[in-house]
C-alpha cells in the first residue's frame, strides 16, 4: 500500500524560500502511470491544486512539470528516484502562502493517495 | 484555467435522508478518446486530507460504500449520498484532471 510523508520547516520567513519534501513507501515514484502533486489548503478554505510532475524512468515525456499560472514563476518540482521522493521550492513567499500542504499521487482515475498534510506558516 | 463551480456552498441535512451536491465546470472534461470525463470527488474531515470517493465521474473507489453515487457529463456533475450517515456529514470537493491546473470546485459543506 503506498504511503506519503510530507517534511518541511514548519515556519518560513517572508521573501524566503519553502522547501517541502515528500516521501514516498509501498510504490515507486520512477514507475510509470502515476504523476506526484502538491496541493495546498490556506486556513478555513478550500484546496488548491499548486502542480505536479510526471517522472517515469521508461517514457520520453519524463519530468514533465505542470504549474498552477498563480505561482508559476515561483514553483519548482523535482524527484530524486534514488530516494523515492518528490520535493517542492517556493519561492518569495508571502503571508498569502501559509497552508496546509499535501503531497499526493494522481492518475487518470484521480489522486488516489494523500500525505497527511504539514502546516507551514510564513511569519517574520 | 477550467473553472468549477460548486452548489451548494452548505446543505442542511438530516440523517437518513439524500445529500444531492452539484459541480458544474466552465469547459467538458470529457476525454473522448476513452468517453471518460475526468471528474473526481474528495471528502474532506477535519485534520485530515482529502480522500478520493468517485473518479471518471461515476466510478467508485474500492472501498467507498455504495451509498456515494457520482453521475453526469461533460460540464454537469452530481455526488449523491443516500441515507446520509453521521460519518458523512463533512465537506466534499469535485476536481477536473482533464486539464492542469488540476482544479478542484471550493467545496460543499454538510451540516446537520
Amino acid at each position: 500500500q503506498v504511503h506519503l510523508q510530507e517534511s518541511g520547516p514548519g515556519r518560513v520567513r517572508p521573501s524566503e524560500t519553502l522547501s517541502l519534501k515528500c516521501l514516498v513507501s509501498g510504490y515507486g515514484v520512477s514507475a510509470s502511470s502515476y504523476y506526484w502533486a502538491w496541493v495546498r489548503q490556506p486556513p478555513g478554505k478550500g484546496l488548491e491544486w499548486i502542480g505536479s510532475i510526471y517522472y517515469s524512468e521508461n517514457s520520453e515525456d519524463s519530468g514533465s512539470t505542470y504549474y498552477s499560472p498563480s505561482l508559476k514563476s515561483r514553483m519548482s518540482i523535482s524527484v530524486d528516484a534514488s530516494k523515492n521522493q518528490f520535493s517542492m521550492k517556493l519561492t518569495s513567499v508571502t503571508a498569502a502562502d501559509t497552508a496546509v500542504y499535501f503531497c499526493a499521487r494522481g492518475g487518470t482515475g484521480g489522486m488516489d493517495a494523500w500525505g497527511q498534510g504539514t502546516t507551514v506558516i510564513v511569519s517574520s | 484555467d477550467i473553472v468549477m463551480t460548486q452548489s451548494p456552498d452548505s446543505l442542511a441535512v438530516s440523517l437518513g435522508e439524500r445529500a444531492t451536491i452539484n459541480c458544474k465546470s466552465s469547459q467538458s472534461v470529457l476525454f473522448s478518446s476513452f468517453n471518460k470525463n475526468y471528474i473526481a470527488w474528495y471528502q474532506q474531515k477535519p485534520g485530515q486530507p482529502p480522500k478520493l470517493l468517485i473518479y471518471w465521474a461515476s466510478t467508485r473507489e474500492p472501498g467507498v460504500p455504495d451509498r456515494f453515487t457520482g453521475s453526469g457529463s461533460g460540464t454537469d456533475f452530481t455526488l449523491t449520498i443516500n441515507n446520509l450517515q453521521p460519518e458523512d456529514v463533512t465537506v466534499y470537493y469535485c476536481q477536473q484532471y482533464y486539464d492542469t491546473p488540476y482544479t478542484f470546485g471550493q467545496g460543499t459543506r454538510l451540516e446537520i
